[in-house]
């Protein structure tokens, strides 16, 4: 079985810019959660998708968006971007909305 | 979700076992204590949960004190592999988030 997989792995935008970042679950997942993570903290929910919904929001701005589609795949788009938006996004999938979470290596965004 | 408090960095031997302690002096009944780990530059990774039983699993032990308010992650024979950032986690059964903190620091010494 393939493992959760998120392109691409590192990026650099500038301050003002939009971005996508994209997430393959791992096989048989429905649920797909995403998290911001800032050098040396843990990281922070975003939002989760369950069966293409949304099933929850972290404390983030609106200018943070998602998708899921039929195949479960995800993406995280950002609007606007600013500085503090550097970060590592990881995506993690489950087997269902309330399971563990299988994380994908992330990709960082830097935002100059 | 239950605030968990860690320390900051531990050290540990090759070979021995690694104890890593976590509070979560106010956790609640339906709260699960839940471990990740994250190597550097790789995504947390899954260990173990329990709610209130001890816990083994083939990466590692979770001991949970009678009251629930601490536990400790056993990992008992630490290797190299295992240095890494390792969360303690209490997580409400049925909620969609996990409320990560900054975790301990585990440095694994040859």
């Amino acid at each position: 079985e393939t493992g959760v997989t998120q392109s691409p792995t590192h990026l650099i935008k500038t301050r003002g810019q939009q971005v996508t970042l994209r997430c393959s679950s791992q096989s048989g997942h429905n649920t797909v959660s995403w998290y911001q993570q800032a050098l040396g903290q843990g990281p922070q929910f975003i939002f989760q998708y369950y069966r293409e919904e949304e099933n929850g929001r972290g404390n983030f701005p609106p200018r943070f968006s998602g998708l899921q589609f039929p195949n479960y795949s995800s993406e995280l788009n950002v609007n606007a971007l600013e500085l503090d938006d550097s970060a590592l996004y990881l995506c993690a999938s489950s087997l269902n909305k309330e399971e563990k979470l299988f994380f994908g290596s992330g990709t960082q965004l830097s935002v100059l | 979700d239950a605030k968990t408090t860690q320390p900051t960095s531990m050290d540990c031997a090759e070979g021995r076992a690694a104890n890593l302690p976590c509070n979560h002096s106010t956790i609640s009944g339906n709260e699960y204590v839940y471990w990740y780990r994250q190597i550097h530059s790789q995504g947390p990774q899954y260990i173990i949960h329990g709610l209130k039983n001890n816990e083994t699993n083939e990466m590692a032990s979770l001991i949970i004190t009678e009251d629930r308010k601490s536990s400790t992650l056993i990992l008992p024979h630490a290797t190299l592999r295992d240095t890494a950032v390792y969360y303690c986690i209490a997580h409400t059964s049925g909620t969609y988030k996990y409320i990560f903190g900054t975790g301990t620091r585990l440095k694994v010494l040859a």
